[in-house]
C-alpha cells in the first residue's frame, strides 16, 4: 500500500528566510506526485505535480526516486505564502485515486 | 476553467436525519468524482470514488449503506449520509479529475447535534 508521510505539522519561519517542507512516500511502483496548498478559508489547489517541472509562486519540488522523497522548496518565503501544505500521491495503478500526507502548516511572520 | 461547485458549504442537522452533499462540475464533465473526509487537524481520507451511471467504489472502512453515493449525471455526484449520528460530523470534500489535474469543492462542514 503507498503512503504519504509529511514529518512537520508545523513550520514557522521569516519572511525572506527559506523554507522546505519535506515529503516521503512509499509506493512499489512509479507514482505521480503532487504538491495541494490549501490558503485560509479557501478550497484546496494544486500547486505543484512533478511531471510538469515547473516553478509556481517561486516553490520548486524535485521527485528524488532514490530517497523517495518530494520536498517542497522556496528560496524566500512571503506571508502570502502561510497556508497548510499537503503532499499527495497518485498510483499508476489506481487511477484517479489520491493518497494525501497529514499535511504541513507554513506560517511566515514578518 | 474546470470548477466544482460544492453544497452546501455547511450544514447543522439533528441526530438521525440525512443529509445531501451535492458536487458539480461547472464548466466540464465529470465522469469520475471522489468524496474526502478530513477531521479536524487531520489529512484528507479517500471515502469512495463515484462514476456517472454506476456504482461507486468504496475504500476499506467506509459503510456503504451510510454513505450514500449517487452520480447520475456528467455534471453532478451526491453524497448522502443517512441516519447521521455525532460520529459523523466531519469536513465533506468532492474532487474532480480534470485535464488540468484534480480540482477540488469548497468543501461541506457537517456537524451533527
Amino acid at each position: 500500500a503507498q503512503r504519504v508521510t509529511q514529518p512537520e505539522k508545523l513550520l514557522s519561519v521569516f519572511k525572506g528566510a527559506p523554507v522546505e517542507l519535506k515529503c516521503n512516500y512509499s509506493y512499489s511502483g512509479s507514482p505521480e506526485l503532487f504538491w495541494y496548498v490549501q490558503y485560509s478559508r479557501q478550497r484546496l489547489q494544486l500547486l505543484l505535480r512533478h511531471i510538469s517541472r515547473e516553478s509556481i509562486k517561486g516553490f520548486t519540488a524535485d521527485l528524488n526516486k532514490g530517497e523517495t522523497s518530494f520536498h517542497l522548496k522556496k528560496p524566500f518565503a512571503q506571508e502570502e505564502d502561510s497556508a497548510m501544505y499537503y503532499c499527495a500521491l497518485s498510483p499508476t495503478d489506481s487511477w484517479g485515486k489520491l493518497q494525501f500526507g497529514a499535511g504541513t502548516q507554513v506560517v511566515v511572520t514578518p | 476553467g474546470a470548477v466544482v461547485s460544492q453544497h452546501p458549504s455547511w450544514v447543522i442537522c439533528k441526530s438521525g436525519t440525512s443529509v445531501k452533499i451535492e458536487c458539480r462540475s461547472l464548466d466540464f464533465q465529470a465522469t469520475t468524482m471522489f468524496w474526502y473526509r478530513q477531521f479536524p487537524k487531520q489529512s484528507l481520507m479517500l471515502m469512495a470514488t463515484s462514476n456517472e451511471g454506476s456504482k461507486a467504489t468504496y475504500e476499506q472502512g467506509v459503510e456503504k449503506d451510510k454513505f450514500l453515493i449517487n452520480h447520475a449525471s456528467l455534471t453532478l455526484s451526491t453524497l448522502t449520509v443517512t441516519s447521521a449520528h455525532p460520529e459523523d460530523s466531519s469536513f465533506y470534500i468532492c474532487s474532480a479529475l480534470t485535464d488540468f489535474g484534480y480540482t477540488f469543492g469548497s468543501g461541506t462542514r457537517l456537524t451533527v447535534v
